[in-house]
């Protein structure tokens, strides 16, 4: 059982460039979330999910897009990449609203 | 807004020691609250659950509390090893209708010295 798998790991683009982040569940969940984490700060919420087709803005959705055309994957894309992406993003998922989320181990991702 | 708080941000103590983390959130209406632990270079490893409901959970040697007319929970180590050094996260779940985002403190960095 994979969970939540996320690629690349690791990434470095260059400003103006665009991107996908991918992320995969393998637990049929219908809930689905993508975070970024800054040094030193909590998660902050991106794009959610609460099913395929249907998808919402968390607290800081600028820069970024999302669909959900499965219910395994959820894409993460960046448009035109700007140094104030540089973060960690992480992509989880939770099957309904009183189970707890799992968490995929994170996408390190450079802008310079 | 809810925002949440984890003092202190770090904490080192002797192996075998029983340890307290805290967590304090401001605005008493949330859906649950929720305990991660993270390792360095990997995503976050969900711990505990407790419903809005519940007063405490237990896993093992961890308890966590929750207080919600205070705004506080606190997450109980028994017995501390090397292997519980971590960054330790809460996050609460507001109840508003619709909130489907975990608000996340800032961790609190756990060293366990042998």
């Amino acid at each position: 059982n994979a969970g939540v798998t996320q690629t690349p790991k690791f990434r470095i683009l260059k400003i103006g460039q665009s991107m996908t982040l991918q992320c995969a569940q393998d637990m049929n969940h219908n809930y689905m979330y993508w975070y970024r984490q800054d040094p030193g700060m909590g998660l902050k919420l991106i794009y959610y999910s609460v099913g395929a087709g249907i998808t919402d803005k968390g607290e800081v959705p600028n820069g970024y897009n999302v669909s959900r055309s499965t219910t395994e994957d959820f894409p993460l894309r960046l448009e035109l990449a700007a140094p104030s992406q540089t973060s960690v993003y992480f992509c989880a998922s939770r099957p309904n609203s009183n189970q707890p989320q799992h968490f995929g181990d994170g996408t390190r991702l450079s802008i310079l | 807004k809810q925002e949440v708080t984890q003092i202190p941000a770090a904490l080192s103590v002797p192996e075998g020691e029983n340890l307290v983390l805290n967590c304090s959130f401001t605005d008493s209406a949330i859906y649950n609250l929720q305990w991660f632990r993270q390792d360095p270079g990997k995503g976050l490893t969900s711990l505990l659950l407790i419903q809005s409901s519940q007063r405490e959970q237990t896993s093992g040697r961890l308890n966590a509390s929750l207080d919600k007319s205070s705004g506080r929970s606190t997450l109980y180590i028994a017995a501390s090893q090397p292997g519980d050094s971590a960054t330790y996260l809460c996050a609460v779940r507001p109840s508003l209708q619709g909130a489907q985002k975990l608000v996340f403190g800032q961790g609190t960095r756990l060293t366990i010295n042998p």
